[in-house]
């Protein structure tokens, strides 16, 4: 069975610009949740998708948003990006049950560099 | 609201030594708990789980123990090895998706 997906695993952009994340989740996994890790903050929960809804959502901005597909891959937005958003992102997928029925898979990780 | 205290690192050992990394938590009601391996380069892996108290998470010759008179879910091996050389989250789970994270403690393993 193949993992969580991310692309792209690397991507340079300039304070100002948006930019768009993906994340494929495991067959049969209908949850994707989004988590931002950093140095300084450590591992941030985004928000958690489940059936195209936004099931949870963290203390982030209004600039990072997120959608869910019928196929149940993800995609996050950033937009008017700060230096602070360098991060690695990470999403994980799930069958949606929660804890302690279910467990959640991680992908690689987007590394986002902002100059 | 949640959270999880994990033991600042790095922390470095000898193979073949014994590995305590604590984590303590608070939350309401009763979490499930976890513990994540994060390799160089790589995504985070589940190592153990325990949902409820008193049970012991077992992988790798990893261990936890859930202490709820504690709160306290700390991880321990018998015998190191070079291999297990990563960073090590303390993770909690209310009930939903949602995971909160202890800093990470790097572990680093010389022979």
């Amino acid at each position: 069975k193949a993992g969580v997906t991310q692309t792209p695993r690397y991507l340079i952009k300039t304070r100002g610009q948006q930019v768009t994340l993906s994340c494929s989740p495991i067959s049969g996994h209908r949850s994707v949740s989004w988590y931002q890790q950093t140095p300084g903050q450590g591992l941030q929960f985004l928000f958690e998708y489940f059936s195209e809804t936004q099931r949870n959502k963290g203390n982030f901005p209004g600039r990072f948003s997120g959608r869910q597909f019928s196929n149940s891959r993800s995609e996050m937005n950033v937009s008017t990006l700060e230096l602070g958003d360098s991060a690695l992102y990470l999403c994980a997928s799930s069958r949606g049950q929660g804890a302690p029925r279910d467990e959640q898979y991680f992908g690689p990780g987007t590394r986002l560099t902002v100059t | 609201g949640d959270s999880v205290t994990q033991m600042e690192g790095p922390v470095t050992l000898s193979e073949e030594a014994f590995l305590t990394i604590n984590c303590t938590y608070t939350a309401t009601g009763y979490p499930s708990l976890f513990w994540y391996v994060q390799y160089p380069g790589e995504g985070l892996q589940l190592l153990l789980k325990a949902t409820k108290a008193d049970d012991k998470g077992s992988n790798k010759g990893f261990e936890a123990t859930y202490r709820k008179e504690t709160t306290s879910f700390h991880l321990e091996k018998g015998s190191v090895q070079v291999s297990d050389s990563a960073v090590y989250f303390c993770a909690l789970s209310s009930g939903n998706e949602k995971l909160t994270f202890g800093t990470g403690t790097r572990l680093t393993i010389i022979p």
